[in-house]
Parts: structure tokens; C-alpha cells; sequence
């Protein structure tokens, strides 16, 4: 089992629906969560960062983290063209130091 | 631009050759971070820094590998003898060492061994 699961997509959504990006993570004790865009040939870029259960807000994105679970997924409104890109998951886990572990990254394909 | 810088920013070398990549990070960040990330796949990590040690380094990074930060600033990531399988994006990052710790990636340096 992976550490960090995420479906590869391609997810395609239409211009102004809702984009929902879900990640898995099989570490109980992670404490940090993150999401990153990335565009093909850039480097990752920080979108959000979650620490505790329950949602957190800022702008069009919401990421939502369930430790039950054991999942932390990425809500995105009124999707633009400009999000097109691949989204990692990206996790802390409790028993590395400060390393975070990836997963392979969900490709969003948002449709005029 | 997260201010993280790294150079070059592409590298093609032929097999057997060794190459160096330098990273630079956010000026306060404590840590320094480098990761490897081939195509369609999420980045993994290699090893990280706190100021000039280096505190951690994934078995991914075998003995042709090798990094330094000397004086806790700059890092250089080497690689010697050069493989074919090595031709991947490496990803340096830096976070300021405390509190949240979010760690923010430079542009990359893209090796392609031939």
C-alpha cells in the first residue's frame, strides 16, 4: 500500500463547476497535510496546508481533512481554465523527520 | 517565484559523467530539502538539512549520490557516474524550521542523462 494515494485522473470538470480532489494517507500519526498545484514542466506550488479535521476556506479552494479517515481532499469553485494542472497531495508523516511524502497527483482538465 | 532559487535549470550529460546542482534557498529558512521527481509521478524524497547538517537521507540516494550545505546556506546535490535512470526533475525546498514548517519549491534543475 502506497503511503499516500491519490487517483491519476484525468479528472475533467466544466468551466464554473466544482473541481473535488481526493487524497488517502495510510500513516494514523500524520500531523501536516498539503496541497500543491503544478503545472507541466514547473515545479510544485503551495495551494493549501491543513492541520486539523473539519475544512478550511481561502478564496475559491477548501481543503478537508478527516483523520478518521484517514482523508484529506481539495474542493475547487468556480473552476477556471488557469487550474488546469496536476495537484499533489503531500503528507508529514509522524515517524520521518520533516520529509513530506507525495502522492503520484490527480491531473485536473477544467473545460471551457 | 517562492524565492528559492536552483541552478541549472536544465542539465544533459552523457552517462558515466558527473554532474552538480546548487540550490539557494529563501534567505531565513533553516531548512533545505531535495527531491527527485520523474514524470507522472509525485516527488520523493532525497535528504534534508537543518542549517548545515544533514539530518536525513532516503535510501533513494545511493552512494553516487551526495549532498552538501556548507556553512548552512547554499546546498550542492552531486551525482557521479551518471545512469540513464538518474534523468528525472530534482526539486530543492525550504521552510523557515519552525511552527508549520511549509516548505516551498524552487523552479528544479531538469537532468537528462544520455
Amino acid at each position: 500500500q502506497k503511503e499516500v494515494e491519490q487517483n491519476s485522473g484525468p479528472l475533467s470538470v466544466p468551466e464554473g463547476a466544482i473541481a473535488s480532489l481526493n487524497c488517502t494517507y495510510s500513516d494514523r500519526g500524520s500531523q501536516s497535510f498539503f496541497w500543491y498545484r503544478q503545472y507541466s514542466g514547473k515545479s510544485p506550488e503551495l495551494i493549501m496546508s491543513i492541520y486539523s479535521n473539519g475544512d478550511k476556506e481561502d478564496g475559491r479552494f477548501t481543503a478537508q481533512l478527516n483523520k478518521a479517515s484517514q482523508y484529506v481532499s481539495l474542493l475547487i469553485r468556480d473552476s477556471q481554465p488557469s487550474d488546469s494542472a496536476t495537484y499533489l497531495c503531500a503528507v508529514n508523516p509522524a515517524q520521518g523527520a520533516q520529509k513530506l511524502v507525495f502522492g503520484q497527483g490527480t491531473r485536473l482538465t477544467i473545460n471551457p | 517565484d517562492t524565492g528559492v532559487s536552483q541552478d541549472p535549470r536544465h542539465k544533459i550529460t552523457k552517462r558515466g559523467q558527473n554532474v552538480t546542482f546548487r540550490c539557494d534557498p529563501i534567505s531565513e529558512h533553516n531548512r533545505l530539502y531535495w527531491y527527485r521527481q520523474t514524470l507522472g509521478q509525485g516527488p520523493e524524497f532525497l535528504t534534508y538539512f537543518q542549517n548545515e547538517a544533514q539530518l536525513e537521507k532516503s535510501r533513494l540516494l545511493s552512494d553516487r549520490f551526495s549532498a552538501e550545505r556548507p556553512k548552512g546556506s547554499f546546498s550542492t546535490l552531486e551525482i557521479q557516474r551518471t545512469e540513464q535512470g538518474d534523468s528525472a526533475m530534482y526539486l530543492c525546498a525550504s521552510s523557515v524550521g519552525t511552527g508549520a514548517d511549509t516548505q516551498y519549491f524552487g523552479p528544479g534543475t531538469r537532468l537528462t542523462v544520455l
